[in-house]
């Protein structure tokens, strides 16, 4: 069974760092593109940053480029959001998702990231 | 890039018929045959229903369609059941690894 489980929300204050980790399993992680989705309170869901399997190919919304940083690390079978410079705008609830020609097929649960002071 | 757009709610009864409607650009929903749907409950995350346009995953009932015509998708739900109502999104890849997401359209079963 796939299984992406999100972790490292919280509250952050403005101007702030945060990474998230989504740990992968049930599957061949090193074979997947991935991704990170994130839903505003009440909101509607907004495509973050991609990378390729080989992490060869990484790409960002224009909302993030340059404060956030996706990785990911196949040995540990684990994909990573490291967010900077942190704004209200950021608040959200913060999904990992695996993707399959161009589609998200599975998604974690996600973790709330909350910038407030 | 700009969210596909999207009702922002519709109704209807058990056993009716129901589509959504997303409306892109050619950069987007017109561009590429990309185009996929997400069912949403509340505080659960999204789940795939339909891919590329019309496919749907193993386990999804075909009471779910869809189809797209130039710019604009659809997701039709015939049959509409109480477990129906849900947020559903639409998403569409936009080119150079970006992908856009509808506003979401809020389904409620009467």
């Amino acid at each position: 069974e796939v299984q992406l489980v999100e972790s490292g929300g919280g509250l952050i204050q403005p101007g702030g760092s945060l990474r998230l980790s989504c740990a992968a399993s049930g599957f061949t992680f090193s074979s997947y593109s991935m991704n990170w989705v994130r839903q505003a309170p009440g909101k509607g869901l907004e495509w973050v940053s991609y990378i390729s399997s080989s992490s060869s190919t990484i790409y960002y919304a224009d909302s993030v480029k340059g404060r956030f940083t996706i990785s990911r690390d196949n040995a540990k079978n684990s994909l990573y959001l490291q967010m900077n410079s942190l704004r209200a705008e950021d608040t959200a609830v913060y999904y990992c998702a695996r993707m399959t020609t161009l589609h998200l097929d599975y998604w974690g649960q996600g973790t709330l990231v909350t910038v407030s002071s | 890039q700009s969210a596909l757009t999207q009702p922002r709610s519709v109704s209807g009864s058990p056993g009716q018929s129901l589509t959504l409607s997303c409306t892109g650009t050619t950069s987007d929903v017109g561009a590429y045959n990309y185009v996929s749907w997400y069912q949403q409950h509340p505080g659960k995350a999204p789940k795939l229903m339909i891919y590329d346009v019309t496919k749907r995953p193993s386990g999804v009932p075909d009471r779910f369609s869809a189809s797209k015509s130039g710019n604009t998708a659809s997701l039709t739900i015939s049959g509409l059941q109480a477990a129906d109502e849900a947020d559903y999104y639409c998403c569409s890849y936009a080119g150079s690894y970006s992908w856009v997401f509808g506003g979401g359209t809020k389904l409620t079963v009467l």
